[in-house]
């Protein structure tokens, strides 16, 4: 079964801290997403990409397809980053559903 | 902003009764999914919809579930008879294209609670 992974599971971290998330995937992927969900629940998305890195802000998302592997980091973390960061995939072949990994709970303290 | 609007924000409902969960996608989206996320879990696929019929579904979509787009702007899911099981939080996503690169946009979710 083509399975996500991501760790760790919960980070804390002291304001200002430079944060990265890892996200594996099992097989080869058409696209790779990064999203974020609120305390309230509410998904919002970060950043799609399928090689190379992007950046947004304090945001920055790369992606090693030989490895497959992403990471998401964040510079200057701020208490309001607080949330799940998640990790989904399309696989491709004709399938856009996303398949989405477990989440890391970020906790940043002022 | 154009955004995915969700109603109701919250639904209790008894087992075995039938729930329509709403969504009104982006005005010019033409794909449509469900996902949901039972308490704890990940988000998991349930359904994509283009054209007026399914594009995907998972194993999780059995014949309780059915879903629609009654007119041109409400997408819904349907669980015919509830289980316990089905208490979870509902996302309806639409996105413009089903391509390489699919941004999905997803609405604040609906909680279901079957007593």
């Amino acid at each position: 079964k083509n399975e996500v992974e991501q760790s760790p599971q919960n980070l804390t971290a002291q304001e200002g801290e430079f944060i990265t998330i890892n996200c594996s995937y099992s097989v080869g992927i058409s696209a790779l997403h990064w999203l974020q969900q609120h305390p309230g629940g509410g998904i919002v998305s970060l950043f799609m990409l399928s090689s190379g890195k992007k950046k947004h802000g304090r945001l920055i998302a790369t992606i090693n397809i030989q490895e497959k592997h992403s990471s998401l980091h964040i510079t200057a973390s701020h208490p309001r980053d607080s949330a799940v960061y998640i990790c989904a995939v399309t696989w491709g072949a004709g399938s856009y559903q996303l398949t989405f990994g477990k989440g890391t709970k970020l906790s940043v303290i002022p | 902003e154009p955004e995915v609007t969700q109603t109701p924000s919250h639904q209790v409902t008894q087992m075995g009764q039938e729930v329509i969960l709403r969504c009104v996608p982006i005005s010019n989206h033409l794909y449509f999914y469900w996902y949901r996320q039972i308490l704890g879990q990940k988000v998991e696929f349930l359904v994509s919809f283009y054209n007026n019929e399914i594009s995907e579904k998972s194993e999780i979509f059995d014949d309780q579930f059915s879903v629609e787009r009654p007119d041109g702007s409400n997408f819904t899911l349907k669980i015919r008879s509830t289980k316990l099981e089905d208490s979870a939080m509902y996302f309806c996503a639409s996105s413009d294209r089903e391509t390489l690169y699919n941004e999905q946009f997803f609405g604040p979710g609906t909680r279901l609670t079957v007593l």
